[in-house]
């Protein structure tokens, strides 16, 4: 099964601040994978994805960018924070397309605070 | 628009019953559907997926229905345990070409009480 590394899981920022968060997959090769925020109280929403090696696409236009310099590695990145940056970052993997009806799989998510 | 809702009320009940949660779509059209739970400060966790062509999907206490008609899913947790509370995401995917998009709804807080 796949496993899903984060880190870190708590992080305070000042506004202007660069940004980097790691995401690494355990337990399978090739996999989708996927930077999700969730604001407080509001569900999840999909910021950038991947499918392969170097290949990004983003979702929404906003003040993040993303990298995928290995199969199993994903980067989120910022050069300056804002305010509106804060939130509950999940990386997540999928491989299967709901073929053999497995879901997605999560990390356990990093809380960033930009003060 | 398009737009995936959930019950906006907190769903408190009494331990032992069935809890009911509602997942309604529009403007979609989803090659299937997920059921996640999410407790607090953590990722949230694979349930049940059910596909556009089946209208039951079963696991042990857990029951997922998917009306495609009436554009809803719904979840069922029977013999509601306290350590089931939790806030339960449905998610739909619409498969597009190169990757499973899927779209997550905001959630439902469940509390099950002794």
């Amino acid at each position: 099964s796949q496993t899903i590394h984060q880190w870190p899981a708590t992080l305070v920022q000042p506004v202007g601040s660069p940004l980097s968060l790691e995401c690494t997959v355990e337990g399978t090769s090739n996999p989708n994978l996927y930077w999700y925020r969730q604001a407080a109280g509001r569900g999840l929403q999909l910021l950038f994805y991947s499918v392969g090696i170097g290949q990004i696409s983003s979702e929404v236009p906003q003040n993040l960018s993303a990298s995928r310099p290995q199969d199993r590695q994903f980067i989120l990145s910022s050069k300056k924070l804002l305010l509106s940056d804060s939130g509950f970052y999940l990386c997540a993997s999928s491989r299967d397309r709901g073929r053999e009806g497995i879901g997605y799989t999560f990390g356990s998510g990093t809380r960033l605070t930009v003060v | 628009s398009q737009k995936i809702e959930q019950n906006s009320e907190a769903l408190n009940i009494q331990e032992g019953k069935t809890a009911t949660l509602t997942c309604n779509y529009t403007n979609y059209s989803p090659a299937y559907l997920q059921w996640y739970r999410q407790d607090p400060g953590r990722g949230p966790v694979f349930l049940l997926l059910i596909r556009e062509n089946e209208k039951e999907k079963r696991k042990e206490r857990l029951k997922v229905t998917f009306d495609t008609t009436l554009k809803q899913s719904l979840f069922h947790i029977t013999a509601s345990q306290p350590a089931d509370s939790a806030t339960y995401l449905c998610a739909l995917s619409e498969m597009k070409t190169s990757y499973d998009k899927v779209i997550f709804g905001p959630g439902t807080s469940l509390s099950v009480i002794p």
